[in-house]
């Protein structure tokens, strides 16, 4: 139930496309679903999260698109350009509750734009 | 704003060696944490420090692995012996507020210290 389903697990866009990954969780506690970005040789870093009381949230060429009673949510990428090729994670965790609000991971999906 | 530090960025040792992780997380965050990334896997939590104290640290392998963190600020995770499973990036973050605050899940990452154990 701890588990968050990421997929696919590589992805080729050409530039100027629509990139789009998609995860899936079990564990309805979960209220914060971030999306982090990781380039090779560096820590994750936050690209943009969502909170169940919204359906979708927009930053800049980015967008999470939250599904509750389907229990997914996915981020999509506009104007996809090369220097966005890295590698993408969804993660899920718990804010309330006092219990840990450690993030889990998905398996992260290799997006690689092409010129 | 400085981010958080870690070191050394890369260790390369043989099984059965110990060796020691750094990290000193972004000045007045309270919440600590360390997660191992294994090659091709997202990172999974090792242990989560609030403060000086461990709020979660249950899949954190004992028998080898301890961390701390005291007065608070900076922190290191120790692995002994080392297994050749081990090898994988460490990677430290941590956050602003405590985590029993709504909106206390934005977790900010180090570079990560890649091990190697041969």
């Amino acid at each position: 139930q701890q588990q968050v389903k990421q997929s696919p697990q590589s992805l080729i866009v050409q530039k100027g496309g629509i990139s789009i990954i998609n995860c899936a969780y079990e564990n309805t506690a979960f209220d914060y679903f971030p999306w982090y970005q990781q380039f090779p040789g560096k820590g994750p870093a936050l690209l943009i999260a969502i909170r169940p009381d919204v359906s979708e949230k927009k930053e800049g060429r980015f967008t999470i698109s939250f599904n509750k009673s389907a229990k997914q949510f996915s981020l999509h990428i506009m104007d996809s350009q090369p220097g966005d090729s890295a590698t993408y994670f969804c993660a899920a965790s718990r804010s309330y509750g006092g219990a840990t609000n450690k993030l889990i991971f998905g398996t992260g999906t290799l997006l690689a734009v092409q010129p | 704003e400085a981010g958080v530090a870690q070191s050394p960025r890369y260790k390369i040792i043989e099984k059965r060696q110990s060796v020691a992780f750094w990290c000193n997380p972004i000045s007045g965050h309270a919440t600590l944490y360390w997660y191992q990334q294994i090659l091709g896997q997202g990172p999974k939590l090792l242990i989560q420090f609030q403060n000086n104290g461990v709020v979660d640290d249950s899949q954190l392998p004992k028998d080898r692995f301890s961390a701390e963190r005291l007065k608070g600020v900076d922190s290191t995770l120790k692995i002994q012996p080392a297994k050749l499973e081990d090898s994988a990036v460490y990677l430290c973050a941590s956050s602003p507020v405590g985590m029993w605050l709504a909106g206390a899940n934005e977790q900010f990452f180090g570079p990560g210290t890649r091990l190697t154990v041969l």
